[in-house]
């Protein structure tokens, strides 16, 4: 059971870049959503799914983009890399009704 | 104003001894959920221990328990016999209201680091 699966664990990019963060689940969660965690500043939450076809919004989306076209996948898609945007990401999936979130290991992105 | 904060950026414990760390929240919900994770220095985050406002009980997970004060608006995690392996960073989660599209949003606090001394 591989649970909450990230990719790549590990990034580089330059400013302007685009790319996307890969996030699967092999638990039939219905909820899934990206985090960022930065220093000082705990894990603060970026975009969110109820279930395929369907996304919102987070505290902090901007300069990022999400879809679900499927149950298992939520890709996180940054556009235009900014500084600002260098964090360590998790993606994270839930049951309906238990709320405990499940965690992928991280991303770890540097936009230099 | 913080939903959720942690005061203690560092906490040390000695080996085999009790110690708590603290969270306090604040919503207006009557509807919320309290959760703590762990995290290790690999950098996953571990579930530990969940405490929802209409539960009656301090929720209990082997060595951790929740200390829930619901007057006061706090959820302090106690870990009893401390082990080496608790070394890590502590966070405190809330989740208010319940169903609908907030059971995948939780709010954290800026965590709390525990060094345990042998």
């Amino acid at each position: 059971n591989a649970g909450v699966t990230q990719t790549p664990k590990f990034q580089v990019l330059k400013t302007g870049q685009s790319m996307t963060l890969q996030c699967a689940q092999d638990m039939n969660h219905e909820y899934m959503s990206w985090y960022r965690q930065d220093p000082g500043m705990g894990l603060r939450l970026i975009h969110y799914s109820v279930g395929a076809g369907i996304t919102d919004q987070g505290e902090v989306p901007n300069g990022y983009n999400v879809s679900r076209s499927t149950t298992e996948d939520f890709p996180l898609r940054l556009l235009s890399a900014a500084p600002s945007q260098t964090s360590v990401y998790f993606c994270a999936s839930s049951r309906l009704f238990t709320g405990e979130l499940f965690f992928g290991e991280g991303s770890r992105l540097t936009v230099l | 104003a913080q939903k959720i904060t942690q005061t203690q950026p560092g906490m040390f414990v000695q080996e085999k001894e009790a110690v708590t760390l603290d969270c306090t929240y604040d919503t207006s919900d009557p509807s919320y959920g309290l959760f703590w994770y762990k995290q290790p220095s690999s950098g996953e985050m571990i579930f530990l221990i969940y405490q929802g406002s209409y539960d009656q009980q301090n929720a209990t997970e082997g060595r951790y328990s929740l200390n829930f004060q619901k007057a006061r608006k706090s959820a302090n995690l106690v870990i009893s016999a401390s082990q080496l392996g608790d070394s890590a960073m502590y966070f405190c989660a809330m989740r208010e209201g319940f169903g609908g599209t907030s059971y995948g949003k939780l709010t954290f606090g800026q965590g709390t680091i525990l060094t345990v001394h042998p």
